[in-house]
């Protein structure tokens, strides 16, 4: 089946870090790629997307390009901030059949003034 | 527009007690789903449904039930709580079939303690 790895965390950066945040999938044919957000307390965001290879989907500063070759979607930031703390989750809809989404286990970004 | 409403956002039971969790959206979707987040598990799929009438089970269905008698709501029961669903519940829609790339919308989640 479907599957989503995603780096352990929690990772933690110093403000203006550059961040990585590395995901990789498992799917068959083209599967349409997403990351969450989730800031404490709340339910998940859409942060981006893209929906075929070499696709760069971006958004407040982070971004990820969907690469068919390594099957990956690192999400990038060029300087996080404080307000960038939260959880990251990758995520993948397949392009046929249930069409239902497959999660990896999330990566805690803690940012230190 | 609302989007996705959960309620309660917090509720604490009793070991054997049920509730129903309430969920619905005002966006017209077809598809709408329940997961639970818990620490290190990440979110696990415990029921879905791709239209009125119709339900199927996702990775953790045991000691839950879903309704889906309208587009806007789909409700979770919990007919016998245990301390296991000790657990953040999210509700999630998405217009499904035509928009397979479109993303699931979240609720603000569900916090639940069983005692």
């Amino acid at each position: 089946g479907d599957s989503v790895t995603q780096m352990e965390g929690p990772v933690t950066l110093s403000e203006e870090a550059f961040l990585t945040i590395n995901c990789t999938y498992t799917a068959t044919g083209y599967p349409s790629l997403f990351w969450y957000v989730q800031y404490p307390g709340e339910g998940l965001q859409l942060l981006l997307k893209a929906t075929k290879a070499d696709d760069k989907g971006s958004n407040k500063g982070f971004e990820a390009t969907y690469r068919k070759e390594t099957t990956s979607f690192h999400l990038e930031k060029g300087s996080v901030q404080v307000s960038d703390s939260a959880v990251y989750f990758c995520a993948l809809t397949p392009s046929g059949g249930s069409y239902i989404p497959t999660f990896g286990r999330g990566t805690s970004l803690i940012v230190h003034p | 527009n609302a989007g996705v409403t959960q309620t309660p956002k917090f509720q604490v039971l009793k070991t054997g007690q049920s509730m129903t969790l309430q969920c619905a959206q005002d966006m017209n979707h077809e598809y709408m789903s329940w997961y639970r987040q818990d620490p290190g598990m990440g979110l696990r799929l415990i029921h879905y449904s791709v239209g009125a009438g119709i339900t199927d089970q996702g990775e953790v269905p045991n000691g839950y039930n879903v309704s889906r008698s309208t587009t806007e709501d789909f409700p979770l029961r919990l007919l016998s709580a245990a301390p296991s669903q000790t657990s953040v519940y999210f509700c999630a829609s998405s217009p499904q079939g035509v928009h397979y790339n479109s993303p699931l919308h979240f609720g603000n989640g569900t916090r639940l303690t069983v005692t």
